[in-house]
């Protein structure tokens, strides 16, 4: 597509349900990454995908988070057992390619889903 | 310390003026740097990256670096109310692949 599309655009969850948050990335780009902002803050790094494999998943916050791409295409990323510290924005963002120096393109985000969990 | 520091603002700056933006991060090794502009309640969009020491300039937009420093800034010249928007600087990791962005910094033209 021409750009990276998320969905839901919002998503208020009860505490305690768990939710899945859609990502399908610009075509071609290898790259995918999940990330979370809090109001008032930068993005925070959640994982990482080139293709389908899960390259670094360090910044997932508990277990509650899973993140799979099993065709190296659309990401999901899921919540179990909502929190209320769970409310944030999900962005995710593509990329052709990274790596250190001029490799790296930086990223396209998606325009995120907000997530409000009551 | 955070590995991508910037001042969270506001800042406010006239219009037409120039405003400045600062950048400070940890990793000597870093080689890449970006600039991503966010308006209020839209996603991030990139506006500048720089790889080289010194300054790049695109239209009104200048960065700028300074590896020995670890500071990297960006230049707005001739301010337009449009550039009200959050600035976060942007550095990827040398040792992986994901990238570290500072908590913004919030600007604000005034007519």
């Amino acid at each position: 597509g021409a750009g990276v599309s998320q969905s839901p655009r919002y998503k208020v969850a009860k505490r305690g349900q768990d939710v899945a948050l859609r990502c399908d990335p610009i075509s071609g780009h290898v790259s995918l990454f999940w990330y979370q902002q809090a109001l008032g803050q930068g993005p925070e790094f959640l994982t990482y995908f080139q293709n389908e494999a899960q390259l670094d998943k360090s910044g997932l916050p508990s277990d509650r988070f899973f993140a799979e791409r099993p065709e190296g295409s659309v990401s999901t990323l899921k919540i179990q057992r909502t929190q209320q510290e769970d409310s944030a924005v999900y962005l995710c963002a593509s990329s052709l390619g990274l790596g250190t120096g001029p490799r790296n393109y930086g990223y396209t985000f998606g325009s995120g889903t907000r997530l409000t969990v009551v | 310390q955070k590995e991508v520091e910037q001042n969270s603002g506001p800042l406010s700056v006239p219009e037409g003026a120039i405003a400045s933006l600062n950048c400070t991060y940890s990793d000597r090794g870093s080689q890449s740097f970006f600039w991503y502009r966010q308006y209020s309640g839209k996603s991030p969009e990139l506006i500048m990256s720089i790889y080289s020491n010194g300054d790049k300039e695109d239209g009104r937009f200048t960065a700028q670096l300074n590896k020995a420093s670890q500071y990297v800034s960006l230049l707005i010249r001739d301010s337009q109310p449009s550039d009200s928007a959050t600035y976060l600087c942007a550095v990827p990791y040398s040792s992986a692949s994901k990238i570290i962005f500072g908590s913004g910094t919030r600007l604000s033209i005034r007519p």
